[in-house]
């Protein structure tokens, strides 16, 4: 079974400050992960993915996330957050089989305060 | 202009009735996806179609129902089965096929209350 873990409920940073959202996933093969970011009353908005090749993937709004095989982690960042910024992010996770199946974290809520 | 349409927005019904929300998309895409979205629970799948005329169930599946006639919808009915409805729905697309990698692109939602 694949699921993905954000750990953190919640991520408070000041603006200007690095940002950090972590993730972790579980699944028996080759994942394709993905981040997403939710304003409120929205749908979800794609921000990058990560499918082979470099471990470090640069998305939309300067976000970037590092793959960590070993760690089984995926980890958003951004090196100097903004106000605008403060949304909450998803993790998913889709396993690189037949199944079509995309798992979402329970979600991480940032708020960056000027 | 191309993108996935959920209809209504906004919806109310009396308990113990069954309820359809709508789901289209125009991007020609073969996957379709129905999540529910909970405060604090983070989005949960409840049934997905990689393909018309087949779906699987997803992890919150019972007291939903839903149907892929057409490539383009995706109609999830809400029945009177279900003991805590009230919630944000969310569909989804991706390209599908062969192509398993790429992106899920989601509707703005649609908030179910139930009195």
């Amino acid at each position: 079974a694949q699921s993905v873990a954000q750990p953190e409920d919640q991520v408070n940073v000041a603006e200007g400050n690095p940002l950090t959202v972590k993730c972790t996933y579980s699944v028996s093969g080759n994942p394709y992960l993905f981040w997403y970011v939710q304003y409120p009353n929205r749908g979800l908005q794609f921000l990058l993915k990560y499918i082979t090749g470099d471990n470090l993937v640069k998305g939309s709004y300067g976000f970037e996330a590092e793959f960590n095989k070993s760690q089984t982690s995926f980890h958003l960042k951004k090196p100097s957050a903004l106000v605008s910024d403060s949304a909450l992010y998803f993790c998913a996770v889709r396993l690189g089989s037949n199944d079509y199946k995309l798992s979402f974290g329970a979600g991480t809520t940032v708020t960056v305060r000027a | 202009d191309g993108g996935i349409t959920q209809s209504p927005k906004y919806l109310f019904r009396k308990e113990g009735q069954n309820v359809t929300l709508s789901c289209e998309q125009n991007l020609n895409h073969d996957a379709m996806y129905w999540y529910r979205q909970d405060p604090g629970q983070g989005l949960r799948l409840i049934y997905y179609s990689q393909i018309v005329n087949d779906f699987q169930k997803g992890d919150i599946a019972e007291g939903y129902s839903v149907s892929r006639e057409k490539k383009e919808s995706f109609p999830l009915t809400v029945t009177s089965a279900q003991k805590n409805p009230t919630a944000f729905y969310l569909c989804a697309s991706s390209i599908g096929g062969p192509v398993r990698n790429t992106e899920a692109f989601f509707g703005q939602g649609t908030r179910l209350t139930v009195v």
